[in-house]
């Protein structure tokens, strides 16, 4: 069974780029939610894909976008970056079924760095 | 809006003792809880977790408390070792927005020898 995986690594971008994020969730998981963690900061909801719809969005503007595909991998896009676009980002992959809360598994991240 | 919160940015404590690390949540609809442990350069991983149901929940060494009168959790490490050098992370959520966590800014834990 391989774990979430999360591409790039490390990224650096200037500020009014855009920028894509790749993560490919674990075996048999049809959901995925991206997080953004700043410097010395807890992770922050970003939202949350099931089975290719998004299914929940937390406090970030509509620049922040994504997709998640048949393979239930999943992208985050950002436009026009900002500064304070600059953090970690990560996903994570779970297997939701009916109301029971199943374990998200977190993918290392992508450091992106917006000059 | 910070609903979820961990006042101490770092904790040291020797190898044996134990370790309590504390956290404070203000939305009184989080109805389950859990704690994610991060090292560095890996995404956090799950270590506990409790329902609003329940005051206590036990795995091995960790175990986690939950007062919802005064909106207060704690996790207990006994005992401590050196592996548990990380960050910790209190998260919370509500049943109706499964999965869709908030965080704690994090308790950075050392354990000395």
């Amino acid at each position: 069974e391989t774990g979430v995986t999360q591409s790039p690594t490390h990224l650096i971008k200037t500020r009014g780029q855009q920028v894509t994020l790749r993560c490919s969730s674990q075996s048999g998981h049809n959901t995925v939610s991206w997080y953004q963690q700043a410097l010395g900061q807890g992770p922050q909801f970003i939202f949350q894909y099931y089975r290719e719809e998004e299914n929940g969005r937390g406090n970030f503007p509509p620049r922040f976008s994504g997709l998640q595909f048949p393979n239930y991998s999943s992208e985050l896009n950002v436009n026009a970056l900002e500064l304070d676009d600059s953090a970690l980002y990560l996903c994570a992959s779970s297997y939701l079924a009916g109301v029971k809360y199943n374990e998200q598994f977190f993918g290392p991240g992508t450091r992106l760095t917006v000059l | 809006d910070q609903q979820v919160k961990q006042n101490s940015p770092s904790l040291s404590v020797q190898e044996g003792r134990i370790s309590i690390l504390n956290c404070d949540y203000t939305n009184s609809m989080f109805d389950y809880f859990l704690w994610y442990k991060k090292y560095p350069a890996e995404g956090p991983t799950f270590l506990i977790s409790i329902s609003s149901i329940k005051d206590k929940n036990e795995d091995g060494r960790f175990t986690v408390f939950l007062n919802k009168s005064a909106k207060h959790l704690s996790l207990h490490i006994v005992p401590s070792q050196p592996g548990d050098s990380a960050v910790y992370f209190c998260a919370a959520m509500t049943t109706d927005s499964w999965g869709k966590l908030q965080f704690g800014a994090g308790t950075q834990v050392v354990v000395t020898p």
